[in-house]
């Protein structure tokens, strides 16, 4: 089935210090993937869209200054977290269509990445 | 706008009994819904979809989900309950005429007892 890969599965970082995740389809190619958030025992809200060779677009309150998204090629979406304060510590997943499926296909998720800012 | 109601927050069952995980939406166009489960510290696993046809849905694992369009309902059940289907059950909505990302549930823990 198509696997989503998601890199690094947990990181700690300090405060001020910027932190990238990597999100990647491994046998199938993304025109758009989608970068959630998901507070502790609270469910996924989505951040934005990230879309192939254009600018994502960001969910109302969600700064994208903070929230760099790249999505250079159809296989690799990057979500970087600049000048990280603690509140921005959480679960942070990515999810990914098979370009080749309708829209009504399902979305295949990466495993999360849990960042903690100290 | 769309939106997902999961009104339990925990499920108890035991083992061998039916299960059934609530499910309410709200849409302006065509619903296409969906459930994942989420396991510890992982990402989520898609389970079953509904996007047109029979009201009843058969997934991954046994699960299967009953499309109400009246109650604007999509319930998740199974017949018979196992101790490794306990995890956390996230039902999606995406407006077929709309967006194309998923709005989610607020997500309901099922617990089953050996």
């Amino acid at each position: 089935g198509a696997v989503v890969s998601q890199h690094p599965s947990w990181v700690i970082c300090k405060s001020g210090t910027s932190v990238k995740i990597e999100c990647r389809s491994l046998d199938f190619q993304a025109t758009t993937m989608f970068w959630y958030r998901q507070f502790p025992k609270q469910s996924l809200m989505l951040m934005a869209t990230s879309n192939e060779g254009s600018k994502a677009t960001y969910e109302q309150g969600v700064e994208k200054d903070k929230f760099l998204i790249n999505h250079a090629s159809l296989t690799l979406s990057t979500l970087t977290v600049t000048s990280a304060h603690p509140e921005d510590s959480s679960f942070y997943i990515c999810s990914a269509r098979d370009r080749g499926l309708s829209t009504n296909s399902p979305l295949h998720f990466g495993n999360g990445t849990r960042l903690t800012v100290t | 706008a769309q939106s997902v109601a999961q009104p339990e927050d925990q499920v108890n069952v035991a083992e061998g009994n039916p299960l059934t995980v609530k499910c309410t939406y709200s849409v302006s166009g065509n619903p296409y819904l969906f459930w994942y489960v989420q396991y510890p510290n992982r990402g989520l696993q898609f389970l079953l979809k509904y996007i047109t046809g029979d009201n009843l849905v058969k997934g991954s694992y046994g699960f299967e989900a009953e499309f109400n369009k009246s109650q604007t309902s999509f319930h998740l059940k199974k017949p018979s309950a196992l101790v490794s289907d306990s995890a956390l059950y996230f039902c999606a909505v995406r407006d077929g005429a709309g967006r194309r990302a998923l709005t989610f549930g607020s997500g309901t823990r099922l617990q089953v007892q050996p």
